[in-house]
């Protein structure tokens, strides 16, 4: 079983569009992230999630809206899709709230925006 | 903003040989992180330093921190190919709830 898993993959859309990335934990964590890493790799803080609570905002523009469901899932919605959103998304999740211990992420979801 | 910085951005070593990879950071934290990244896939946690301590082991990694310094190291000794990725240090600031990356160290071991 894969303890984080994030669906889709890879995802290419147009310019414009709405699309969803869904993230799935089942460690029993409290707490889930979205990162982002762009084309040089460089990896940063969007959101946070404590047992479905929004805790960690960054700057993000509003047209990606986070939403947990339940304790386990942390999906990542974003809206008028711009060639700039083009990077890898990352779900990580950690043991607690306000946790500084270690990360486990998922595999990644490429998004290509043309 | 970024917190860590790793240097070097790619570091090239034969089989067998040791490889250091340096991170800098700013402000003060409450532990150092490190972590590796094989090409197309998720991060992988490798090591935790807390703020504390000042020399970490586990298998053929050792991790420094210097604290006075802002600084760590990550030591891989006897790589493997297998070592190749890329290598990321991440802080946890004092008084925050997240994990601030560098930008990696891109680590090739030639066969």
């Amino acid at each position: 079983d894969t303890a984080v898993s994030q669906t889709p993959k890879y995802l290419v859309t147009q310019m414009g569009n709405d699309k969803s990335i869904k993230c799935e934990q089942n460690l029993g964590h409290d707490t889930m992230y979205w990162y982002k890493q762009d084309s040089k790799k460089f990896l940063k803080i969007m959101f946070s999630y404590n047992n479905k609570e929004l805790i960690i905002n960054e700057t993000v523009p509003n047209r990606f809206s986070p939403k947990s469901p339940d304790k386990a899932h942390l999906n990542l919605h974003i809206n008028s899709l711009e060639l700039g959103d083009s990077a890898v998304y990352f779900c990580a999740t950690t043991l607690r709230g306000g946790n500084t211990g270690e990360l486990f992420f998922g595999e990644g979801s490429r998004l290509t925006v043309l | 903003s970024q917190q860590g910085e790793e240097d070097p951005q790619a570091l090239s070593i034969q089989e067998g040989e040791n490889a250091t990879m340096n991170c800098s950071y700013k402000t003060s934290i409450n532990n150092l992180q490190w972590y590796r990244q094989n090409s197309g896939r998720g991060l992988v946690h490798l090591i935790l330093i807390r703020s504390n301590e000042r020399e970490k082991h586990s298998g053929r990694l050792r991790v420094t921190l210097d604290t006075s310094k802002k600084s760590s190291s990550l030591l891989i000794t006897a790589s493997r190919a297998a070592d190749t990725a890329s290598y990321f240090c991440a802080t946890v600031l004092q008084g925050a709830q997240k994990l601030v990356f560098g930008q990696g160290t891109r680590l090739t071991i030639n066969p």
